[in-house]
């Protein structure tokens, strides 16, 4: 039963435009939700997160949204560059008995071709 | 200075067999997981362990054990190696501070353990 989905393997993207990632999730308990970078044979790196309290979280290219009610973000990358070709992991931190445990999606590859 | 190191990262064993794979962290943090990337991509927690408390992923079989000998270290232990063990182990740490923002885990670069 997967709690977080990210429904796209893959995304391909032009140099200089936009990246669109969403990831959608099904436990209204969340409180927090992060984005994971990962390039092949490397561990996942952190890159933003959003508190559930808020919708918008912006970090110079790197912008997630929230969308609690269709329990739904996305995160936007602007300009897209060809180093930001990797893994993205959508997550989130699970309810207080967890003690802060981190569910996550199954990633999207994004390739940005020059 | 790599801020969470695992050993080894790579791993072929034959079935059966018993095998280990250590973690440390030197970022001071107080909680420490491990994670199992399968074939399918997913990344699922295993466990995750602070100074006060194991919490095991009940989907986890028995033959898994961590072990921690101290704070910066939290250490794999399984046995009995089956074929569906077989995946890329990622050992994580956090300072988990409930109510005061993300918990963001730093991940080590991973261990590909194959069964064969």
């Amino acid at each position: 039963d997967q709690q977080v989905k990210q429904n796209s393997p893959s995304l391909s993207v032009q140099e200089g435009r936009i990246s669109i990632l969403n990831c959608d999730y099904t436990n209204s308990m969340f409180d927090y939700f992060l984005w994971y970078k990962k390039y092949p044979a490397e561990g996942p790196t952190f890159l933003i997160s959003i508190s559930s309290i808020k919708d918008k979280n912006e970090d110079g290219r790197f912008t997630v949204f929230l969308n609690k009610s269709a329990k739904h973000l996305s995160l936007h990358i602007v300009p897209s560059q060809p180093g930001d070709s990797a893994v993205y992991f959508c997550a989130a931190r699970g309810d207080g008995g967890s003690q802060g445990n981190l569910i996550f999606g199954k990633g999207t590859k994004l390739s940005v071709k020059p | 200075d790599t801020a969470v190191s695992q050993t080894p990262k790579y791993l072929v064993t034959q079935m059966g067999n018993d095998k280990s794979i250590k973690c440390e962290q030197n970022l001071g943090h107080d909680t420490m997981y491990w994670y199992k990337q399968d074939s399918k991509k997913f990344l699922k927690i295993m466990f995750s362990y602070n100074n006060k408390e194991l919490i095991i992923n009940e989907t986890v079989p028995n033959r898994f054990s961590p072990k921690s000998p101290d704070k910066a270290h939290l250490n794999l232990h399984i046995n009995s190696l089956e074929l569906g063990d077989s995946a890329v182990y990622f050992c994580a740490s956090s300072q988990v501070t409930l109510g005061s923002g993300a918990n963001v885990l730093t991940f080590g670069a991973g261990s590909r353990l194959t069964v064969l």
